[in-house]
């Protein structure tokens, strides 16, 4: 099925460091939305963006709905080792969500 | 952020037999749930969608009949894959949508099958 182009696929960063990731697709999203994903749980929803342009922060997380509706970004400040998973993008398109590969990250403490 | 609950959490069960998951949502109603599969190191594949009171909604190459789904109530949905076979093996993971604006989907812990 269709996915979303995200990058990197993986990351290994040093602690305290910052971390960028992205996605951007060919087909307009109405919604993104950010997920982690940890080891043999369920996706637990980090950032939810509903408007174009829309910067939004929860804690060290920050999120940015692209002004084109095609892309989107998820940073991360000064990370630590509790923030290695998988991080999942999602675009929202009708009533179904369409997935990003995921990138995995692992933190050096 | 709402709650959605799956169970069991994790099956093993022998070819030809049939397993079902429960997700629900716990502190809210799901008129539409969803049904994911995801293979190891890979990304959730839509599997189907679950309609209260009406038939799910199946994505393309899925098996309707090999994959049952059933919208009982307005706070459960169930999965059952019947006749199961080693390649039906997965994590299996439901979600619903939630939020302001409905635009968001809470998935469940996810149910670990194993069939041997």
């Amino acid at each position: 099925g269709q996915q979303l182009n995200q990058s990197p696929q993986s990351m290994f960063i040093q602690e305290g460091e910052d971390v960028s990731m992205n996605c951007t697709s060919s087909s307009i999203f109405n919604t993104w939305l950010w997920y982690k994903q940890d080891p043999g749980e369920g996706p637990v929803l980090l950032i939810a963006l509903y408007k174009a342009g829309e910067l939004t922060s929860n804690g060290r997380l920050t999120a940015q709905f692209g002004i084109t509706r095609k892309d989107s970004f998820l940073n991360i400040s000064a990370s630590i080792p509790s923030d290695v998973g998988i991080y999942f993008c999602a675009g929202r398109g009708g009533n179904k969500l369409v997935f990003g590969a995921g990138t995995i990250l692992r933190v050096k403490s | 952020g709402a709650v959605v609950s799956q169970h069991p959490s994790w099956v093993i069960c022998k070819s030809g037999t049939s397993v079902k998951i429960e997700c629900r949502s716990l502190d809210f109603q799901a008129t539409t749930m969803f049904w994911y599969r995801q293979f190891p190191k890979q990304s959730l594949m839509l599997m189907a969608t679950s309609n209260e009171g009406s038939k799910a909604t199946y994505e393309q190459g899925v098996e309707k009949d090999k994959f049952l789904i059933n919208h009982a109530s307005l706070t459960l949905s169930t999965l059952t894959v019947t006749s199961a076979h080693p390649e039906d093996s997965s994590f299996y993971i439901c979600s619903a949508p939630g939020g302001p604006f409905q635009e968001t989907q809470y998935f469940g812990p996810g149910t670990r099958l194993l069939v041997l």
